[in-house]
């Protein structure tokens, strides 16, 4: 079976950076990715490894380690609008189905 | 814009009634998904379709059913045998490939009443 493990909640103050971990067990791997949800919406694309290392996006930064099976999401110059929860999500063998973490909330404070 | 909608955005079902949600998508993408979400939990995966005609059971299948009989339409039908309904309901879209990221719909929001 899969399954994935990351924090459920997470606190930071504006400005700060906040890492967000996630470790994973599957049977195969297609890599890792993560959305990002506000209460309430629709979850949202954020980033994708498939090679470990590290990729950037603006504020955003995510990192895979596929040898600890271990990535995390790197949020930079926290804004308070990033109070929402991250899910970090894996493909299955088939590579079709995605299976989701439960989930860290993050809690931006002022 | 192209995009993904589900409707209606809430919904309130009677015991013993079978609901359908509606999704449709104008982003050509051949894979569409439907998922649950309880309060504080992840995304867990109801039925998933690769292409018109065809689709699979995900995790927490039994009680649902859905049908793909256009490209852009992927309806979920939530029938009586789902004893346990209340949840945000999540349709979502990808092209299909080695990998490609879901677009989410809106979401429905399921009541018994």
């Amino acid at each position: 079976g899969q399954s994935l493990e990351q924090p459920s909640e997470v606190t930071a103050v504006e400005g700060a950076i906040v890492q967000i971990n996630c470790t994973y067990q599957t049977s195969g791997f297609y890599g890792l990715s993560w959305y990002q949800q506000h209460d309430g919406g629709a979850p949202t694309f954020l980033s994708y490894n498939a090679l470990d290392g590290l990729e950037e996006t603006g504020r955003f930064s995510s990192f895979l380690s596929r040898s600890d099976s271990y990535g995390y999401l790197l949020l930079q110059e926290l804004q308070m609008k990033d109070s929402a929860s991250y899910f970090c999500a894996v493909r299955d063998t088939g590579g079709f189905k995605t299976i989701f973490g439960a989930g860290t909330r993050l809690f931006v404070k002022a | 814009d192209g995009g993904i909608t589900q409707s209606p955005k809430y919904l309130f079902r009677k015991e013993g009634q079978n609901v359908t949600l509606s999704c449709e998508q104008n982003l050509n993408h051949d894979a569409m998904y439907w998922y649950r979400q309880d309060p504080g939990q992840g995304l867990r995966l109801i039925y998933y379709s690769q292409i018109v005609n065809d689709f699979q059971k995900g995790d927490i299948a039994e009680g649902y059913s859905v049908s793909r009989e256009k490209k852009e339409s992927f309806p979920l039908t939530v029938t009586s045998a789902q004893k346990n309904p209340t949840a945000f309901y999540l349709c979502a879209s990808s092209l299909t490939g080695t990998y490609q990221p879901q677009h989410f719909g809106d979401g429905t929001r399921l009541s018994i009443l």
